[in-house]
């Protein structure tokens, strides 16, 4: 919940573009999970990291623990790429919290 | 890739009933989790189980609700009774290892009238 800070809540993008989504996390976390919810109302696990940056496609991600973030970077934005993001964060052992969400929106 | 399925997708009942929600983890899974989500809001965590305890609640799990995954069958969330604040749509998530990455089923959406 509040441990977690997602931004932005909403986005809007045109196809082909790209941008960054963030979280900023209030206490040291150990790992981050990125996921995207479908139109069906699916998580859909995009990224999982304990450090550094991972890449799939048109999708990047990065985690600082230290610094307490991460972020999520879409590129080349797709219509098929529209819903709502989500970070989720785990400090020591504890179970993930989640962001409150972006909501991504890619037009033509 | 490793599915959560969560039975059923939508089940509505009477404030004051009992419900269970039931959860098929993925196989090798030892570690699971319930999450709840109120329409319009954000994924709050509930319940963490392994090894057949809870290993940490939050808050929001009421003494109504209890958790268990009887000898490897379904890991199950029940509500007993309950109350029109627990409409929502809930989420099972399993795990291999206390910090692997979790694997979420999509939900059963639960209606109390």
């Amino acid at each position: 919940g509040d441990q977690v800070e997602q931004s932005p809540s909403a986005l809007s993008l045109h196809e082909g573009t790209g941008s960054a989504l963030r979280c900023n996390f209030t206490t040291t976390m150990r790992a981050v999970q990125w996921f995207r919810k479908n139109s069906r109302g699916s998580l859909i696990n995009l990224f999982y990291l304990a450090s550094g940056t991972k890449e799939n496609g048109r999708l990047k991600s990065a985690f600082d623990s230290k610094e307490r973030y991460s972020t999520l970077h879409i590129r080349d934005a797709q219509l098929e790429d529209s819903g709502t993001y989500f970070c989720a964060a785990r400090n020591n052992n504890n179970a993930p919290r989640f962001g409150a969400g972006t909501k991504l929106s890619v037009k033509p | 890739g490793p599915k959560v399925l969560q039975i059923p997708s939508h089940q509505i009942i009477d404030m004051g009933q009992m419900v269970t929600l039931n959860c098929d983890p993925v196989s090798n899974h030892l570690y699971f989790y319930w999450y709840k989500q109120i329409l319009g809001q954000q994924m709050e965590f509930l319940v963490n189980f392994y090894n057949g305890k809870v290993m940490e609640k939050s808050k929001l799990f009421k003494d109504q609700f209890s958790v268990e995954r009887p000898d490897g069958s379904y890991f199950t969330l029940k509500i007993q009774p309950t109350a029109l604040e627990d409409s929502a749509v809930y989420f099972c998530a399993s795990s291999w290892g206390q910090n692997e990455r979790l694997f979420f089923g999509h939900g059963t959406k639960l209606s109390v009238l």
